[in-house]
């Protein structure tokens, strides 16, 4: 069975600076993908990231970067340039050939201007 | 596209009342799923489906049962409601067939359920 912590319930960040969000996972397959979502107030989820296991490069997306820890099973988000906007409850998540998605309980992003 | 679709948005119902959510895709995706979220426990896995005419049980099927007698349409019911069904329940979808659980996930809107 998979498994997903996120260690962190709450975090707060100036606008415009950096944050980084924690992920650890547990899994037995050898390939599997990694997925970080976004949940804003309005309720809807959005998908943030991806990164497949077997790839080594780290997935950006704009603003948006990871730092995949194979070995280490660390799968952690960076913000980069915060804004408003990015207040929202984040969410990590695994999923294999075998198994669907298995969601962390959640880390709640604030952003302060 | 619409994409997801729930029906309804929001309902209050009594104990030990029944109701059924209606999921809709347009999108044509394979995988469809049904999760509940609980403040302080993210999302969590009810049933899933590998397409029309197949159910699969999640991490947390106890209470709830679905059919998908079309593809593109996925329901949820709860046959005698309880008040720990109070939650957010989300329908998702992904493309399938070949990497089914490696794709992308598309969300609903959510769908807000109290027992009383």
């Amino acid at each position: 069975a998979q498994t997903v912590t996120q260690s962190q319930p709450e975090m707060s960040v100036q606008e415009a600076e950096t944050v980084t969000l924690s992920c650890t996972y547990d899994t037995s397959e050898s390939n599997y993908y990694l997925f970080w979502y976004k949940q804003p107030p309005s309720r809807q989820m959005i998908l943030v990231i991806r990164q497949e296991a077997y790839k080594q490069q780290n997935a950006t997306e704009n603003r948006f970067s990871v730092n995949f820890q194979k070995a280490a099973k660390s799968f952690s988000l960076k913000i980069s340039d915060s804004q408003l906007g990015d207040t929202a409850m984040y969410f990590c998540a695994c999923s294999s050939g075998n198994t669907p998605l298995v969601f962390g309980k959640g880390t709640r992003l604030s952003v302060i201007a | 596209n619409a994409g997801v679709t729930q029906t309804p948005k929001f309902r209050v119902l009594k104990t030990g009342q029944s109701m059924t959510l209606l999921c809709a895709q347009d999108m044509n995706h394979e995988y469809m799923y049904w999760y509940r979220q609980d403040p302080g426990m993210g999302l969590r896995l009810i049933h899933y489906s590998v397409g029309e005419g197949t159910t699969a049980k999640g991490e947390v099927p106890d209470g709830y049962n679905v059919s998908r007698l079309k593809k593109q349409n996925f329901l949820l019911g709860l046959e005698s409601a309880a008040p720990s069904q109070t939650s957010v329940y989300f329908c998702a979808s992904s493309y399938g067939p070949d990497d089914p659980y490696l794709d992308e996930q598309y969300f609903g809107p959510g769908t807000r359920l109290t027992v009383t």
